[in-house]
């Protein structure tokens, strides 16, 4: 099946420094890819759709300038927290959606990026 | 290793018919299990979790450590639940693994 990767794994950076994460397709590819965050004990949250070729799609309550998402190609979506602090300390993950017409309601995750800031 | 199991890819009823989706997980730790649900077209939904033992949409999952499974049952299918569902374990870290998904497809 489809493949999600994500890079880093895990991330401990110092507070005030920017951190990007990626999330690559690994055989197909992928015109949207959602990124998630889960908190403590609690269920993911959708931060944002990220669209090739367009502005990511931000939830409410999710800081743009702070999260910043650019889909560079059909199979690469960076996150980047800018500034971060140690409140930003969360598990982040992505998703694509399957091939239109294959599959487009199968999501595929990525294994998730455990960041820390000190 | 952490795994999240769900051996049925596709699972097709006919409507009214009781339900059941499979998860089993791989965790030494202290498991914390969900169930999210995806509609077509729409985004990925909490459907319940275990710790919380509620019932939604008729849904219920009960944990089942000796099995290490966390089953999705509905007595009643109805074609409204047809969706992807994906089952998901929340580590002592707080990580996160999903399992592959199941289509659920309820037929009229």
């Amino acid at each position: 099946g489809a493949v999600v990767s994500q890079h880093p794994s895990w991330v401990i950076c110092k507070s005030g420094t920017s951190v990007k994460i990626e999330c690559r397709s690994l055989d197909f590819q992928a015109t949207t890819m959602f990124w998630y965050r889960q908190f403590p004990k609690q269920s993911l949250m959708l931060m944002a759709t990220s669209n090739e070729g367009s502005k990511a799609t931000y939830e409410q309550g999710v800081e743009k300038d702070k999260f910043l998402i650019n889909h560079a190609s059909l199979t690469l979506s960076t996150l980047t927290v800018t500034s971060a602090h140690p409140e930003d300390s969360s598990f982040y993950i992505c998703s694509a959606p399957g091939l239109a017409g294959v599959s487009p309601d199968e999501q595929f995750f990525g294994p998730g990026t455990r960041l820390t800031v000190l | 290793a952490q795994r999240v199991t769900q051996p049925e890819k596709l699972l097709s009823v006919f409507k009214g018919a009781p339900v059941e989706l499979k998860c089993n997980y791989s965790y030494s730790g202290s498991p914390e299990l969900f169930w999210y649900v995806q509609y077509s077209r729409q985004r990925l939904q909490l459907l319940l979790r275990h710790i919380s033992r509620e019932s939604i949409k008729g849904f219920t999952a009960d944990l089942n450590k000796g099995e290490t499974s966390f089953h999705l049952k509905k007595p009643f299918a109805q074609e409204e639940d047809s969706a992807m569902y994906y089952c998901a374990l929340s580590m002592d870290n707080n990580d996160m693994r999903f399992g592959a998904g199941t289509r659920l497809t309820v037929k009229p």
